[in-house]
């Protein structure tokens, strides 16, 4: 899947509790991008970097915050985990504007 | 910002039968559009895209048509195979100076029965 991995794959979390999901890069593309997948919503834009230490909010980025300190690595948080952020979620790249977007393979995320 | 509206939700068609899914988007400085295929378990798989300059294009089987007067976009398969079903998302995105985001439709899943 073009160069990406997330991880973890599956997570369950209790509600209140921090979580950190992970993106790596192998393709050393410059834009990396959250989603979460919903049913009825399809895929919604979370947050999205455009470069080390340069990140924007998305769609839906409120309760969730992103670190990009090396082009590989693109961190999701979770700063206090609700029920509401029970999803799947989709890390995807792209190595410049208005080319294709790549995806990984998703986390699955269960907040109890 | 953009809004992308996908229709229909569902679609069931006859294994040889066409199959056409439709699109509009709000932001006219959108100028990329991709279509993308999701089987269960896995990450989006791009299918085929279209930028603003272009009103078709076609690889075998798949065709995608852009009218950027009305902002709608469609997906169309022909010969469908039992293999086409999966859900499919268009999206649209804007320049990197405007946003350079890719808003998603919120999919349609398309079922052929042999």
């Amino acid at each position: 899947d073009a160069g990406i991995t997330q991880s973890p794959r599956h997570k369950v979390t209790e509600t209140g509790t921090p979580v950190t999901l992970r993106c790596h890069q192998t393709e050393n593309h410059r834009y990396m991008y959250w989603y979460r997948q919903d049913p009825g919503h399809g895929l919604r834009l979370i947050h999205y970097s455009y470069g080390v230490k340069d990140t924007d909010k998305g769609e839906v980025s409120d309760g969730y915050s992103v670190s990009r300190s090396k082009t590989e690595d693109f961190l999701l948080t979770l700063e206090s985990a609700t029920s509401s952020q029970t999803s799947v979620y989709f890390c995807a790249i792209r190595d410049r504007d208005n080319s294709p977007l790549h995806f990984g393979n998703g986390t699955r995320l269960t907040v109890t | 910002g953009e809004n992308v509206e996908q229709h229909p939700s569902t679609l069931s068609v006859q294994e040889g039968d066409s199959a056409v899914i439709k699109c509009t988007y709000s932001d006219s400085a959108s100028n990329y559009f991709p279509w993308y295929k999701q089987e269960l378990g896995k990450g989006p798989q791009l299918i085929i895209d279209i930028r603003s300059n272009v009103g078709e294009k076609k690889d075998q089987r798949i065709a995608v048509t852009l009218n950027k007067t009305a902002k709608h976009f469609s997906l169309h398969i022909t010969e469908t195979q039992p293999e086409d079903s999966a859900v499919y998302f268009c999206a649209a995105s804007t320049p990197r100076n405007q946003g350079g985001k890719l808003i998603f439709g919120q999919g349609t899943e398309l079922s052929v029965k042999p």
